[in-house]
């Protein structure tokens, strides 16, 4: 069964630019969550997506934005980049959301560099 | 108080020996315990995770947990320099309270295992 699939694995942009990173989940699994690594603050959790709706959100701003298609695919999206959004950006599955007992799976990440 | 707390480390063990990782968590409404390792460069990987207090063996891994205490260890018998890893705790609440369902992870700790 193929993993969880993120793209672009890298990622340059300049500040004031925005990103779209993509995200796809082990088949069959129904809910996504984002996180957001640093050297500085470890992994931060961003949101959760389950069933197309969101079901958690961490303490990010507004302009961290994510949604969840039919098919589960997910989309995170970061607008007006600033120089501390320079991060791993990773994506988990799970088989189902994060209020129950499931493991999350993790993709390979989305290393994004802001310039 | 950070809401999990990892000991810091690096921590180094000789080849063969148990490497001990610690984990204190402050949310006593928490109900899951999950390990993962991650190496540099790579995706966190799930290694264990652990509902109940006591211990729960896979291999050469075994978590302990205390929930009274606010306590989870994983040990690794044998160590292996592929172990030489970031480990990371993760923690999750039940149903309810604004943190619901979500991951909360440690900043991890390095270790390495040296011939």
């Amino acid at each position: 069964k193929a993993g969880v699939t993120q793209t672009p694995r890298y990622l340059i942009k300049t500040r004031g630019q925005q990103v779209t990173l993509s995200c796809s989940p082990i088949s069959g699994h129904r809910s996504v969550s984002w996180y957001q690594q640093t050297p500085g603050q470890g992994l931060q959790f961003l949101f959760e997506y389950f069933s197309e709706t969101q079901r958690n959100k961490g303490n990010f701003p507004g302009r961290f934005s994510g949604r969840q298609f039919s098919n589960s695919r997910s989309e995170m999206n970061v607008s007006t980049l600033e120089l501390g959004d320079s991060a791993l950006y990773l994506c988990a599955s799970s088989l189902f959301g994060q209020g129950t007992n499931s493991p999350l799976h993790f993709g390979n990440g989305t290393r994004l560099t802001v310039t | 108080q950070k809401e999990v707390e990892q000991n810091s480390g690096p921590l180094s063990v000789p080849e063969g020996a148990i490497a001990s990782l610690n984990c204190t968590y402050s949310d006593r409404g928490s109900q899951s315990f999950f390990w993962y390792r991650q190496y540099s460069g790579k995706s966190p990987e799930l290694i264990m995770f652990i509902y109940s207090n006591g211990d729960k063996e896979d291999g050469r891994f075994t978590a302990q947990l205390n929930k009274a205490s606010q306590y989870v260890s994983l040990l690794i018998r044998d160590s292996q320099p592929s172990d030489s890893a970031t480990y990371l705790c993760a923690v999750k609440r039940s149903a309810g309270g604004t943190s619901y369902g979500k991951l909360t992870f440690g900043q991890g700790t390095i270790l390495t295992v040296h011939p």
